[in-house]
C-alpha cells in the first residue's frame, strides 16, 4: 500500500464549477501537506500548504486536512480554464519543512471545459 | 529571475550510454535534489543535498550518481542507462528556512533510452 493514494482522474468539470480533489495518507506523522499544480510539459508549483489539521483558503481555492481520517482535500470554486492541470497532493512531517523527503500523490489530472 | 533551469530538455541513450542531466538554481538555495516522475508512480526522490559537499539517497537512487561542488549546481549522472530508467527527470530547489519552505522545480528532462 502506497502512503499517499490520489485518484488519478481524469476529472472533467464545466466552466464554473466547483471542484474537489482529494487524497489520503497512511503515515500520522505527516503534519506538513502540500498541494502542488502542473501543467502540461512544465514542472510542478506550489499551489497551497497547511500546517496539520484545519482550512486554508486563498482566493478561489481552499484546503482542508483531516487528520483524524487521514484525509485531505483541495476545493477549487469557480474552476476556470486555466485550472486544467494535474493536482498533486504531497506531504512529510514535521522538521523536514515542508521539502526534505516530501511524499507525492500521483496527481489527479484535471479538464474545465469552456 | 531564472529559478532552476535543467538542461537537457530532450534526451535519447541507448542502454549502457552514460550522461549528466544538469540541474541549476539562482535562488541561493541550500537544499537541491532529484526527482523522477513516472505515470502511475508520481514523484519519487532520487538523492538530495542540504549544501555544497553534502548528498544523500532518496527512495530511489540505484544507477544514479550526484555531486555538490557548488551551491548553485546538481548534476545528476546516469552511468549505464537502462531502459528502466526512461522517465520525466525533475530537479528541485528550497531554502532552509523554519517553518515550511516549498520545492521550486525546474521543468523537467525528459530521458528516453532504447
Amino acid at each position: 500500500q502506497k502512503e499517499v493514494e490520489q485518484d488519478p482522474g481524469p476529472l472533467s468539470v464545466p466552466e464554473g464549477a466547483i471542484v474537489s480533489l482529494n487524497c489520503t495518507y497512511s503515515n500520522s506523522a505527516f503534519q506538513y501537506f502540500m498541494w502542488y499544480r502542473q501543467y502540461s510539459r512544465k514542472g510542478p508549483e506550489l499551489l497551497m500548504y497547511t500546517y496539520s489539521s484545519g482550512n486554508k483558503e486563498d482566493g478561489r481555492f481552499t484546503a482542508q486536512v483531516d487528520k483524524s481520517s487521514k484525509y485531505i482535500s483541495l476545493f477549487i470554486r469557480d474552476s476556470q480554464p486555466s485550472d486544467s492541470a494535474t493536482y498533486l497532493c504531497a506531504m512529510n512531517q514535521a522538521g523536514f519543512g515542508g521539502y526534505q523527503k516530501v511524499t507525492f500523490g500521483i496527481g489527479t489530472k484535471l479538464q474545465v471545459i469552456p | 529571475n531564472a529559478g532552476v533551469t535543467q538542461t537537457p530538455k530532450f534526451q535519447v541513450l541507448k542502454t549502457g550510454q552514460s550522461m549528466t542531466l544538469q540541474c541549476a538554481q539562482d535562488m541561493n538555495h541550500e537544499y537541491m535534489s532529484w526527482y523522477r516522475q513516472d505515470p502511475g508512480m508520481g514523484l519519487r526522490l532520487i538523492h538530495y543535498s542540504v549544501g555544497a559537499g553534502i548528498t544523500d539517497q532518496g527512495e530511489v537512487p540505484n544507477g544514479y550518481n550526484v555531486s555538490r561542488s557548488t551551491t548553485e549546481d546538481f548534476p545528476l549522472r546516469l552511468l549505464s542507462a537502462a531502459p528502466s530508467q526512461t522517465s520525466v527527470y525533475f530537479c528541485a530547489s528550497s531554502s532552509v528556512e523554519q517553518g515550511i519552505s516549498p520545492l521550486h522545480f525546474g521543468n523537467g528532462t525528459r530521458l528516453t533510452v532504447t
